[in-house]
């Protein structure tokens, strides 16, 4: 069965520097993908980044990075730079062949100034 | 409009009463879906249309039944909700392709009150 796990039900950081979310999985498929998600406090669940199982490269996007180490089963979310507007909880998420994603409990992220 | 939309999204129902949660996608997708998000607890998937039919019931209660008319349109049904039903309810649509690389963009959702 797949499963994603958070274990930082919250983390602090100041303007301008870099902040870690963890996130690991479990699931015994070959291909999959994972994704990670910000909800700010209105609700909407915004799409942030991408990485496939395959992808050899850790994927990028803007002041996001995955840092997908697959032999240990993690995809861990780098934002650099943080800003007051990252402010949110942020989701991990896993989707396999022919299923919706499932997802973390969630990290919320405060950015102080 | 773009994306997404969820209507109402606040509503506060008492436990015999019947109402309706819409979602409407402008993206051109196949597969819908409703995520139930309480407190303290990871997105619970609900139900999955693709291309119109029921893919997937997540051992759902019945006090609670899905309807998707066409591809842009999907509403969640509701009656004789109890307390433990107060929720945040998302709807999100896909391409509805099934392949891994296959995003999910949200809604705003829906805030449920049962009194």
């Amino acid at each position: 069965a797949q499963k994603i796990t958070q274990t930082q039900p919250g983390m602090f950081v100041q303007e301008k520097e870099a902040v870690t979310l963890d996130c690991t999985y479990d699931t015994s498929d070959q291909s999959y993908g994972l994704f990670w998600y910000k909800q700010p406090s209105s609700g909407e669940m915004i799409f942030l980044i991408y990485q496939g199982s395959y992808d050899e490269q850790n994927a990028t996007e803007g002041r996001y990075s995955l840092n997908f180490q697959k032999a240990r089963k993690s995809a861990n979310l780098v934002i650099s730079a943080s800003q007051l507007g990252d402010s949110a909880m942020y989701f991990c998420a896993m989707r396999q062949a022919g299923t919706a994603l499932i997802f973390g409990k969630g990290t919320t992220l405060s950015v102080s100034s | 409009e773009t994306g997404v939309t969820q209507t109402p999204r606040h509503l506060v129902m008492g436990m015999t009463n019947k109402k309706s949660l819409k979602c409407e996608q402008h993206l051109g997708h196949n597969a819908m879906y409703w995520y139930k998000q309480s407190a303290k607890k990871p997105l619970e998937l609900m139900f999955v249309y693709n291309f119109k039919e029921q893919t997937e019931n997540n051992s759902v209660p019945s006090r609670f039944s899905p309807e998707c008319p066409n591809s842009s349109h999907l509403f969640l049904h509701l009656h004789t909700l109890q307390p433990e039903d107060s929720a945040l309810y998302l709807c999100a649509s896909s391409q509805g392709g099934n392949t891994v690389r296959e995003t999910q963009y949200f809604g705003p959702g829906t805030r449920l009150l049962v009194l």
